[in-house]
Formats: C-alpha cells, sequence, structure tokens
C-alpha cells in the first residue's frame, strides 16, 4: 500500500537554527498538511498545500515557517530560526482530494537544544 | 473555536468485549469525521471515515454518526491487546477547509 515517508525520523537542532523537514507524500495525491503534535497533547494542523500555494494556515505557522514543493515528488516543512517551543512530532499527511481521509507519515520528531 | 472532544481515558475493557469510544464537536456544519488510531509515538493510522448520519461497518469497527447531537462514535468488538492505542477522533469542518480538528484521544486498554 502506499505510505507517505518523512526524513529524517529524529532531528536534533540548536535553538536558532534552521532546520528542513521533509516529506514524500502518496505519488498520485494532490493534497498536502503538515501537522505537529506537542508530547503529550494533541495533534494540530500546521498548513495545508494545494496547486503549488499554501491553501489555509494555522495561527502557528508564523513567518518562520514556510513549505514548499521543489520538485514533483517532495514537500517539504521549513523553520528559520528554531525555539525550544517547536519540539514536537511533526507529521505530514497527504490526501488524493481534498475530501478524501489524510493519511499520515511516520513524523519526525524534532528536538531543540 | 471549533472543538473536538474526547474523553482521555484510560478506557479499559477485557479482551473479547466491546470498546466503545465517543467523540463531540462544536461546529454543527462539519461534514467529515474520522477515527485514527495511534500508537504510542507512532502517526496516526487511519480506522474509518464517515459522512452521513448512521452507521458504517467495517470489520470489526462500526463508526456511528448522529449529526443532530454531534457526536460520532467507535464500536471495536471482539476487542485484542493489539487494539491497545489510542484513538483519535477528527473532524473536517465545513468552512471551504480541508484541515483536521483532532480531539486528544482516548486511550484504550484491551485486558488479556
Amino acid at each position: 500500500e502506499p505510505e507517505v515517508t518523512q526524513t529524517p525520523s529524529h532531528q536534533v537542532t540548536q535553538m536558532g537554527q534552521e532546520v528542513i523537514l521533509r516529506c514524500v507524500p502518496i505519488s498520485n495525491h494532490l493534497y498536502f498538511y503538515w501537522y505537529r503534535q506537542i508530547l503529550g497533547q494533541k495533534v494540530e494542523f500546521l498548513v495545508s498545500f494545494y496547486n503549488n500555494e499554501i491553501s489555509e494556515k494555522s495561527e502557528i505557522f508564523d513567518d518562520q515557517f514556510s513549505v514548499e514543493r521543489p520538485d514533483g515528488s517532495n514537500f517539504t516543512l521549513k523553520i528559520r530560526s528554531t525555539k525550544l517551543e517547536d519540539s514536537a512530532m511533526y507529521f505530514c499527511a497527504s490526501s488524493g482530494q481534498g475530501g478524501q481521509p489524510q493519511h499520515f507519515g511516520d513524523g519526525t520528531r524534532l528536538s531543540i537544544l | 473555536q471549533k472543538e473536538v472532544e474526547q474523553n482521555s481515558g484510560p478506557l479499559s475493557v477485557p479482551e473479547g468485549a466491546i470498546a466503545s469510544l465517543n467523540c463531540t464537536y462544536s461546529d454543527r456544519g462539519s461534514q467529515s469525521f474520522f477515527w485514527y488510531r495511534q500508537y504510542s509515538g507512532k502517526s496516526p493510522e487511519l480506522i474509518m471515515s464517515i459522512y452521513s448520519n448512521g452507521d458504517k461497518e467495517d470489520g470489526r469497527f462500526t463508526a456511528q454518526l448522529n449529526k443532530a447531537s454531534q457526536y460520532v462514535s467507535l464500536l471495536i468488538r471482539d476487542s485484542q491487546p493489539s487494539d491497545s492505542a489510542t484513538y483519535l477522533c477528527a473532524v473536517r469542518s465545513r468552512s471551504g477547509t480541508y484541515k483536521y480538528i483532532f480531539g486528544t484521544g482516548t486511550r484504550l486498554k484491551v485486558l488479556a
């Protein structure tokens, strides 16, 4: 069964550094999402992306965050200057159409020191 | 603020019993509802989606939706120890968005 793949599985970064989290959505999917889950808390929406542009973003997704689809397969989340509170599990998801169920990758655990 | 509420549990059931998980949501116009299973430290795994009032069955799982009462439930029949996980309710609202709003999840423990 097709999967969403994310790399790296764990990223450790010093506060203030830039990080890029990578995702390869399911190949024929058109809608892409990033969510995050702080340890012990609920999964929170960050951003949705369709047709090479952001379609929606949450208040968490401030100017420090950006997303990109640099080629036909990858979807990336960049955090420009990481803060301690950015430590979380970041999940990429994709769906075939906007209303179809979203399928999640295994996540990247981001630890900010 | 649109909310999705779940009892955090843990909900403990003996092996072979029916586990009943409930979720309520605040946005009356919500259109799509999903149940995900999340093992500790892992990603959410889609179990069921439901869009219309009534029941939807898939193997040992039945999702129930009541839009008038704004709740959605998940029944797991013949519960197995491998079903022990956190079950997340996710709701897509009507507002032209495809984002999911998740509940905090209910931790299920199936006792052998």
